[in-house]
C-alpha cells in the first residue's frame, strides 16, 4: 500500500533555533517527493520537488533531502521564524499517476 | 491574482442540504483536482480533470458527489444530501501536462464547510 508517514507529529522551536522533519514513504514506482507549507486554514504551498537522481534541493532556509533508497526525505529549516509555523506536509508523486500521497503532515510552532 | 482562486472560502450548511463550490484553476493549467481535507490531516485525493475529462474518481468520492468541468476551465463540485461527515476542507489544484518533469501542483485557499 502506497503510504506516507511523518515524524514527529508535532513539534516547538524557540526562533532562530533549526529543525528538522524526517518523511518515509512506501510509495512504487517512485516519480518525485514534494514539501509543501500549509498555513492555518489556507491551501498548501510548494517549498521543493525532488526527483530520484536529486538529493538536496534547498529553497531559502528550507533544505530537503531525499535518500531513494532507503526511501526517506527530510526537511531542515534553518534559523526558524515566527511565520515558518505552520504544517509541513510530505508528499509523493507515483509514478505514471497524476494523483499525489499525502503525509499528516508536521505541525511546528516557532514561539518568541 | 493569477493563482487558483476557490468560492466561497467557507460555507455552513444543514445536514441534508446540497452545497457547490466553484474552483478556477491557473489560466493556462490543463489539469485540475479535487482534494478534501479533514482537521490534522493531509489531504486526500478526490479526482482529477485532464481538460473537460474526468480520468479518475476516488473511492472516497460516494453518489452524493459529482464534479464536473464542462468548458475545461473552472470546475464544481457538488455534495448532495450533507452529512455531518462531510464537514472538511475541499482543495482544488491545478497543474499542466507540459510539466513533465515534476507536475506541480498549485493548490488554491481551499473552501472549509461545516454541515451542522
Amino acid at each position: 500500500k502506497n503510504q506516507v508517514e511523518q515524524s514527529p507529529q508535532s513539534l516547538i522551536i524557540l526562533e532562530g533555533k533549526n529543525c528538522t522533519l524526517q518523511c518515509n514513504y512506501t510509495v512504487s514506482p517512485f516519480s518525485n517527493l514534494r514539501w509543501y507549507k500549509q498555513d492555518t486554514g489556507r491551501g498548501p504551498v510548494s517549498l521543493t520537488i525532488m526527483t530520484f537522481s536529486e538529493n538536496t534541493k534547498s529553497n531559502g532556509r528550507y533544505t530537503a533531502t531525499l535518500d531513494a533508497d532507503t526511501k526517506q526525505s527530510s526537511l531542515h529549516i534553518t534559523a526558524s521564524q515566527l511565520s515558518d509555523s505552520a504544517s509541513y506536509i510530505c508528499v509523493v508523486r507515483a509514478g505514471g499517476y497524476n494523483k499525489l500521497i499525502f503525509g499528516a503532515g508536521t505541525r511546528l510552532a516557532v514561539h518568541p | 491574482d493569477t493563482g487558483v482562486s476557490q468560492n466561497p472560502r467557507h460555507k455552513i450548511t444543514k445536514r441534508g442540504q446540497n452545497v457547490t463550490f466553484r474552483c478556477d484553476p491557473i489560466s493556462e493549467h490543463n489539469r485540475l483536482y479535487w482534494y478534501r481535507q479533514t482537521l490534522g490531516q493531509g489531504p486526500e485525493f478526490l479526482t482529477y480533470f485532464q481538460n473537460e475529462a474526468q480520468l479518475e474518481k476516488s473511492r472516497l468520492l460516494s453518489d452524493r458527489f459529482s464534479a464536473e468541468r464542462p468548458k475545461g476551465s473552472f470546475s464544481t463540485l457538488e455534495i448532495q444530501r450533507t452529512e455531518q461527515g462531510d464537514s472538511a476542507m475541499y482543495l482544488c489544484a491545478s497543474s499542466s501536462s507540459l510539466d513533465r518533469t515534476y507536475n506541480e501542483q498549485f493548490f488554491g485557499p481551499g473552501t472549509r464547510l461545516t454541515v451542522l
